[in-house]
């Protein structure tokens, strides 16, 4: 039971490139969240996928793609790197339902993403 | 739209002291609340969570956090801090109805000996 995984750990990009980040869950949950973290600034929500086949934008989604795969991947594209996209970025799921923020949320263990 | 502020931004205390992190935050019901903890290039973890009920909260490794509605306050504290505990530890509020929480900018620990 591998919980929440995320590849790669380490990326450095040059701006204009692309990449897709890639996470999965093995813990059968509906909800799966992308955030980044900057020193000072918390985490905050890129999108999220409150189940199969949705995903919505959450406080900072310019730049930023998602796919929900199936209900185990999801994945976060930027399509044109830029240095202000610098971050730690973390995969989390959870088995929130409609009424279910109160749901843990589990966390991947994050990709360091260096733009140059 | 809920809002949540961790004030302090650093804090260090000596091992085998007390410890209480400030949570303040901002929602119109009663809202889910959490504290998570992040060791250093780690992701983060549940340390504990209150849903409704005792306000009184108790988690893992010693910490508990007390629900006081009239302060819109959730603070986290522990009797004891142990070298472990050095981490950065960030407050949490999530809205019923909604599916997304909202972190705090986080409070990172020292423990000095």
């Amino acid at each position: 039971n591998a919980g929440v995984t995320q590849t790669p750990k380490f990326q450095v990009l040059k701006t204009g490139q692309s990449m897709t980040l890639q996470c999965a869950q093995d813990m059968n949950h509906n909800s799966m969240y992308w955030y980044r973290q900057d020193p000072g600034m918390g985490l905050r929500l890129i999108y999220y996928s409150a189940s199969e086949g949705t995903t919505d934008k959450g406080e900072v989604p310019n730049g930023y793609n998602v796919s929900r795969l199936n209900k185990r991947e999801f994945s976060l594209r930027l399509e044109s790197a830029a240095p202000s996209q610098t971050s730690v970025y973390f995969c989390a799921s959870s088995n929130a339902r409609t009424s279910g923020s109160g749901d843990e949320q589990y966390f991947g263990p994050g990709t360091r993403l260096t733009v140059t | 739209a809920q809002s949540v502020t961790q004030p302090d931004i650093h804090i260090t205390v000596s091992e085998g002291a007390s410890l209480e992190l400030r949570c303040n935050y901002s929602y119109g019901a009663t809202p889910y609340l959490f504290w998570y903890v992040q060791s250093p290039g780690q992701g983060l973890q549940l340390l504990l969570k209150y849903f409704s009920g005792d306000t009184l909260v108790q988690g893992i490794k010693g910490f508990e956090a007390e629900f006081k509605r009239s302060q819109s306050s959730f603070n986290l504290r522990k009797p004891s801090v142990h070298w472990s505990d050095a981490a950065e530890y960030f407050c949490a509020v999530g809205a019923r109805g909604y599916q997304k929480v909202t972190f705090g900018t986080g409070t990172k620990l020292q423990v000095i000996p």
